[in-house]
């Protein structure tokens, strides 16, 4: 399978708890996203790497959050201290072009 | 008002029907229009894709865009069961930080066999 790669598929954490998810995207795409989706809701997003480079990280993004891209191949999203709030599917998009192509999500749980 | 707002439905439609989804914009920036389906749990997958206004057709599929009434429509002909899914439209600028994809709230569809 060449698309984007997203572990692990569920966490459940207790709140307080540092969780990190990982993301493998398709290898020729230098571009990489990360959004979150609620239910009902669209995806949003919350940053965006060229290589290994954060360009952009959106108002969502509280400093709980951290993402990296290291070496611009694969990248972490690690939320620290987690809320009940956070509870979401945390998407990575990698990019050719215009078209984003999506991982299968990271749907995770804090209770 | 949002940037682009979708009507979330249900919409619920007998197989074989000819089904229109439907996004409008505010962001005149918008280029790039996008079409994704996405199952129950799964991550949302490509479906279209259309650069400024004009339609484009893929099998049943068919996008359009009018970028003077800031307006994207996606029709399904002779739907499937298989078709029930959420359709999200995305759109985006051009390049760097205007490249990131802006959804609709999803519209969920299901057609009944």
């Amino acid at each position: 399978d060449t698309g984007v790669s997203q572990n692990p598929r569920h966490k459940i954490t207790k709140r307080g708890q540092n969780v990190t998810f990982r993301c493998d995207p398709i290898s020729e795409h230098n571009r990489l996203y990360w959004y979150r989706q609620t239910l009902g809701q669209g995806p949003e997003f919350l940053t965006y790497f060229q290589n290994e480079a954060q360009l952009e990280k959106s108002r969502l993004l509280s400093d709980r959050f951290s993402a990296e891209r290291p070496k611009g191949s694969f990248s972490t999203l690690e939320i620290q201290r987690t809320e009940q709030g956070d509870s979401a599917m945390y998407l990575c998009a990698s990019k050719r072009g215009f078209e984003a192509f999506f991982g299968q999500g990271t749907r995770l749980t804090v209770v | 008002q949002k940037e682009v707002e979708q009507d979330p439905g249900p919409l619920s439609v007998p197989e074989g029907a000819i089904v229109s989804l439907n996004c409008t914009y505010s962001n005149s920036a918008f280029q790039y229009f996008m079409w994704y389906r996405q199952y129950s749990r799964k991550g949302p997958e490509l479906l279209m894709y259309t650069y400024s206004s004009g339609n484009k057709e893929d099998g049943r599929f068919t996008a359009q865009v009018d970028k003077s009434s800031k307006y994207i429509s996606l029709f399904i002909r002779d739907s499937q069961p298989s078709d029930s899914a959420t359709y999200l439209c995305a759109m985006s600028g051009t390049g760097g930080s205007q490249g990131n994809l802006i959804f609709g709230k999803g519209t969920k569809l299901s057609v009944k066999p």
